[in-house]
């Protein structure tokens, strides 16, 4: 079936480094690629979101990166801060609108030292 | 900001029981769904809905089931409860880009 594969699981970084987290999907019909962050206590919240017609995004420090023909998607976050840390998880859709059910990646727990 | 409320943050039920999960949106989208999330597997999907009384199986349908009798409100149910099924569960909706998700209910079965 369908399938989100998602790494590192965990990923620590010094204030102001660079992470980078990725992920692969199976189905080659996917178009719609959004990243999500959860925090303690809370529901996951959409952080940026790109579509396949796009080969980037960034929306400040956090840009994602596509790669239709490897079926790979990266998310980049550049001068990391202490409030960065949580859990991000990616998914990937066949729908353009997102009218279609999300497959979710497991998760990567980023956590920023200061 | 659309709002998805889930009625209940923590919930502790016993085994056999029939437990009811409500979430409800308030910005008129068509699309509802219901996750669990538990360490290690990421989100999985449970059901998923497009619209009134229109319900489908998502990834691990089995021991729940799903109500939706208003657009607004998404009603999951665990019609006998069993320790298997404690878990983080997320209503979230959508409508054109991106989900909006509640802020989770903790269930434990003891």
């Amino acid at each position: 079936g369908e399938n989100v594969e998602q790494h590192p699981s965990t990923l620590s970084v010094q204030e102001g480094d660079s992470a980078v987290i990725k992920c692969t999907y199976s189905d080659s019909a996917s178009n719609y690629f959004p990243w999500y962050k959860q925090e303690l206590g809370k529901g996951p919240q959409l952080i940026i979101d790109i579509r396949s017609n796009v080969g980037e995004k960034k929306d400040q420090r956090i840009a994602v990166t596509l790669n239709k023909t490897a079926k790979h998607f990266s998310l980049h976050i550049t001068e990391t801060q202490p409030e960065d840390s949580a859990v991000y998880f990616c998914a990937a859709s066949r729908a353009s609108y997102n009218t279609d059910k999300l497959i979710f990646g497991t998760g990567t727990r980023l956590q920023v030292f200061p | 900001d659309v709002k998805v409320t889930q009625s209940s943050r923590y919930l502790v039920k016993r085994t056999g029981e029939k437990v009811f999960l409500e979430c409800v949106q308030d910005m008129d989208h068509e699309n509802m769904f219901w996750y669990r999330q538990d360490p290690g597997l990421g989100l999985r999907l449970i059901y998923f809905s497009y619209d009134v009384k229109m319900k489908e199986k998502g990834d691990i349908p089995e021991g729940y089931s799903v109500s939706r009798e208003k657009k607004e409100r998404f009603s999951l149910i665990l019609e006998s409860a069993s320790t298997n099924q404690t878990s983080m569960y997320l209503c979230a909706s959508s409508w054109l880009r991106g989900y909006t998700f509640g802020s989770g209910t903790r269930l434990t079965v003891v």
